[in-house]
């Protein structure tokens, strides 16, 4: 059973607009989220976190909303920029548990200019 | 800083044959972690190791074996390969325990199996 879902595959924006990505998470133990992205032949590098214990974080042009009592979270990049087109992937965590992190599928995020 | 570095990059194995994966950190980190990635599945953990001589079964550890001997390296070791195992292998490794719960990644190896 998938705890971490990012159920659209793909998501094409303009540049300049607004990209929302969404994830969703079964397990309500989960009490961190992070995002990462991803290029192609590369490692996944960290972009963005959020504590449970808050409802929004910004860092620049990315900002992590997450709705405990719908166990939603998303990921809004605004402008969109055509470097940001990569793969994105979210992940949760239980603090204090195993340090483990459980990612979703990801998502492709392509900025057209 | 090199970060965390993976070597072999690429690699092509036929069915049957051994090979190890390693896994090196040089930011003093006290977790390290093997994930593989294959086309739909997102990142799934092989193993893990919370810190110099443990490892721990991660969601799909069948078919590898790990150790972590030395702080800054993990390997990943395949004694028997199958196609099952054709994938993308990426290390991370993590200071653990901390407030950002956030794991670095290596470039990844690219494993067929033939």
């Amino acid at each position: 059973d998938q705890q971490v879902k990012q159920n659209s595959p793909s998501l094409s924006v303009q540049e300049g607009r607004i990209s929302i990505l969404n994830c969703d998470y079964t397990n309500s133990m989960f009490d961190y989220f992070l995002w990462y992205k991803k290029y192609p032949a590369e490692g996944p590098t960290f972009l963005i976190s959020i504590s449970s214990i808050k409802d929004k974080n910004e860092d620049g042009r990315f900002t992590v909303f997450l709705n405990k009592s719908a166990k939603h979270l998303s990921l809004h990049i605004v402008p969109s920029q055509p470097g940001d087109s990569a793969v994105y992937f979210c992940a949760a965590i239980i603090q204090g548990g195993s340090e483990k992190l459980v990612f979703g599928k990801g998502m492709k995020l392509t900025v057209n200019p | 800083n090199a970060g965390v570095t993976q070597t072999p990059k690429f690699r092509v194995l036929k069915t049957g044959q051994s090979m190890t994966l390693l896994c090196a950190q040089d930011m003093n980190h006290e977790y390290m972690y093997w994930y593989r990635q294959d086309p739909g599945m997102g990142l799934r953990l092989i193993h893990y190791s919370v810190g110099e001589g443990t490892t721990a079964k991660g969601e799909v550890p069948d078919g590898y074996n790990v150790s972590r001997l030395k702080k800054q390296n993990f390997l990943l070791g395949l004694e028997s390969a199958a196609p099952s195992q054709t994938s993308v292998y990426f290390c991370a490794s993590s200071y653990g325990r901390t407030a950002t719960y956030e794991q670095y990644f290596g470039p990844g190896t690219r494993l067929t199996v033939t």
